[in-house]
């Protein structure tokens, strides 16, 4: 079964320190998987798929197939991040299915 | 550049009664999906549309109906509404067939069942 789960409701964080987000997920092939942000009143939008594997806004994460986890990372936070993140995991199998975790809520403070 | 566009942004409905929710993309996009937002419950997916004449269940899909009317819009109805049905509603679409696409969002409608 195609399943996601990332584990904190909230993170909090002083401006300037390390955030990790968490994110595991279960599938049984080859997974497609996206970071979302979803800023306050704004519709998600795509932060990270891990096939780029690019950096955006600071943010990394990679793929760890053998502890199947996709943790988003960042090494020094910052106020403008405080929003909702969501992990997406993509079945290319199953035509497309798209499926979210739970969300984590990033609260920055100064 | 509208993208994905969602009608109507808000909602209230009495129980029992019916409404469709509207989706229309103008990305050309092949697959095009229905999300529920609830708090502690993240987004979860009600019903998918992998191509035009093509859907399948999601994750919540009790209570619910979709129809693919054609490669651009996606609805979303509700037949006898229930309070366990006040969410936000996301629709989203993406490119199919390629992978690893990114997927659009509209900018969600509020539907609230009393």
């Amino acid at each position: 079964a195609q399943r996601v789960t990332q584990p904190e409701k909230l993170l909090s964080v002083f401006k300037g320190a390390p955030v990790e987000l968490k994110c595991n997920y279960s599938y049984s092939g080859s997974p497609e998987l996206f970071w979302y942000v979803q800023y306050s009143r704004q519709r998600l939008q795509l932060l990270l798929r891990h096939i780029s594997r690019e950096s955006i806004k600071g943010f990394t994460a990679d793929l760890n197939k053998g502890e199947t986890s996709f943790h988003l990372k960042k090494p020094f936070a910052q106020e403008e991040d405080s929003a909702m993140y969501y992990c997406a995991l993509g079945s290319y199998n199953q035509g497309g299915k798209l499926i979210f975790g739970q969300g984590t809520e990033l609260s920055v403070k100064p | 550049n509208a993208g994905v566009t969602q009608t109507p942004k808000f909602q209230v409905l009495k129980t029992g009664q019916s409404m469709t929710l509207q989706c229309a993309q103008d990305m050309n996009h092949n697959s095009m999906y229905w999300y529920r937002q609830d708090p502690g419950m993240g987004l979860r997916l009600i019903y998918y549309s992998a191509s035009e004449g093509t859907t399948d269940k999601g994750e919540v899909p009790n209570g619910y109906n979709v129809s693919r009317l054609n490669k651009r819009e996606f609805s979303l109805r509700l037949e006898s509404a229930a309070p366990s049905q006040t969410s936000v509603y996301f629709c989203a679409s993406r490119t199919g067939g390629l992978g690893n696409t990114e997927a659009f969002f509209g900018q969600g409608t509020r539907l609230t069942v009393v």
